[in-house]
Order: C-alpha cells, then sequence, then structure tokens
C-alpha cells in the first residue's frame, strides 16, 4: 500500500498520560499535514510541514501539542498530559506542494 | 487567517435528482478548492477540485463551479445514486499554504 498510513489505529489512554502518533506520508510528497476531527465536524487544521520545517501551527492548539518532522518523511504528533477533550480522530494527510492532498486513516483517541 | 463556510449542513435528495452545495471562503488569496467525501468510519477522499484560473470543471456526474469574485464555490452531483450518501466537505487553501475544511454537508439519497 503506497497511501498515507498512520498507526497505531486506535489509542485508549489515561487523562494525564502522554500519547504520540506515527505518519508515513506517501514517499514523493513533501507536505504533510496533522488535522483533528470529531464527531459531526470537519477537519481542524493544526500544523503542516514542508519537509522537514513546520510552517504553521494553529493558534487554538494548546502548547501540550507537539509535532516533528525531522528527516522529512514520517512525521509524529505527541500529545502530553492528555485530557477528555482530546479525544478525536487524528488525521494526517500529505502532497506535493500546492497538489491534492491523501489522507491517513487516522488515530483514533480515547481519553478516560 | 481562512475561513470556510458550508451550506446546508444535511441535505436530503431523491434518487436520481441533482444536489448541490456551497461553501463560501474569506481569504481572497485562496487558489485552490478541494471537495472530499467522507463515508462514515472511513477517511476523507479527495473526489474532485479546482484552482483559480477555471471557473467550472466537471467528472462525469460532479462538477465544481467558482465565483472568485463572490469568494464561493459549489459543488454539484446530477443524477444520484445510493452510493452517493457520505459527507462532503469542501475546503480552500491560500497560495498554497494549509488547506481548511468547511463543517461538512451530510446527504442522504432517499429511494
Amino acid at each position: 500500500d503506497t497511501g498515507v498510513s498512520q498507526d497505531p489505529r486506535h489509542k485508549i489512554t489515561k487523562r494525564g498520560q502522554n500519547v504520540t502518533f506515527r505518519c508515513d506520508p506517501i514517499s514523493e510528497h513533501n507536505r504533510l499535514y496533522w488535522y483533528r476531527q470529531t464527531l459531526g465536524q470537519g477537519p481542524e487544521f493544526l500544523t503542516y510541514f514542508q519537509n522537514e520545517a513546520q510552517l504553521e501551527k494553529s493558534r487554538l492548539l494548546s502548547d501540550r501539542f507537539s509535532a516533528e518532522r525531522p528527516k522529512g518523511s514520517f512525521s509524529t504528533l505527541e500529545i502530553q498530559r492528555t485530557e477528555q477533550g482530546d479525544s478525536a480522530m487524528y488525521l494526517c494527510a500529505s502532497s506535493p506542494f500546492m497538489g491534492k492532498a491523501f489522507f491517513g486513516q487516522g488515530t483514533r483517541l480515547t481519553v478516560v | 487567517g481562512e475561513n470556510v463556510e458550508q451550506h446546508p449542513s444535511t441535505l436530503s435528495v431523491q434518487e436520481g435528482d441533482s444536489a448541490v452545495i456551497k461553501c463560501t471562503y474569506s481569504d481572497s488569496a485562496s487558489n485552490y478548492f478541494p471537495w472530499y467525501k467522507q463515508e462514515l468510519g472511513k477517511r476523507p477522499q479527495l473526489i474532485i477540485d479546482i484552482r483559480s484560473n477555471v471557473g467550472e470543471k466537471k467528472d462525469q456526474r460532479i462538477a465544481v463551479t467558482l465565483n472568485k469574485t463572490a469568494k464561493h464555490f459549489s459543488l454539484h452531483i446530477t443524477e444520484t445514486q445510493p452510493e452517493d450518501s457520505a459527507v462532503y466537505f469542501c475546503a480552500a487553501s491560500p497560495r498554497g499554504d494549509k488547506i481548511i475544511f468547511g463543517k461538512g454537508t451530510r446527504l442522504h439519497i432517499l429511494p
């Protein structure tokens, strides 16, 4: 499968724990995006990368959220001290510069 | 920053009829407008996109129109079929930057 891959698919964690998600983009894509989606809503922009450079982080995003793309290939999204409000589907997408973006299957986070 | 409004939030049409979903955007620098379809429990799938240098694009039963002056764009689905039932999202991207999504339209195709 040469599409966008996310791991894990599901994560249940206790409130206050840290979690990390991984996204492997389509190999020739230099853009990588992270979104959060809750039930009945559209994907909410979190952050995006051009190669290894993080170009923008949503102002709505708490300091507990951090993302990296160290070698311009895969990316990780870490949430520290998780809260129940962090429960959502976390989607990753990749694209060529100014090209079509394709989504991974997402990581569903449940904070209990 | 960019803001995308989408209407209606829910739309029911008889099988075989047409469906129209409308979106407006705020940032006049937006130049790329994709549309995604999301079925229950699945990832959003790109179904069609349009760039600001054209006013209309068609792909079989799906078409998109763009009015840059009014900053609105629309998705048209003709001859709707049961498999068209899903949530549809419009999006806008200024200058090839981040892609901002609308809140979605839940489309029901009635038999």
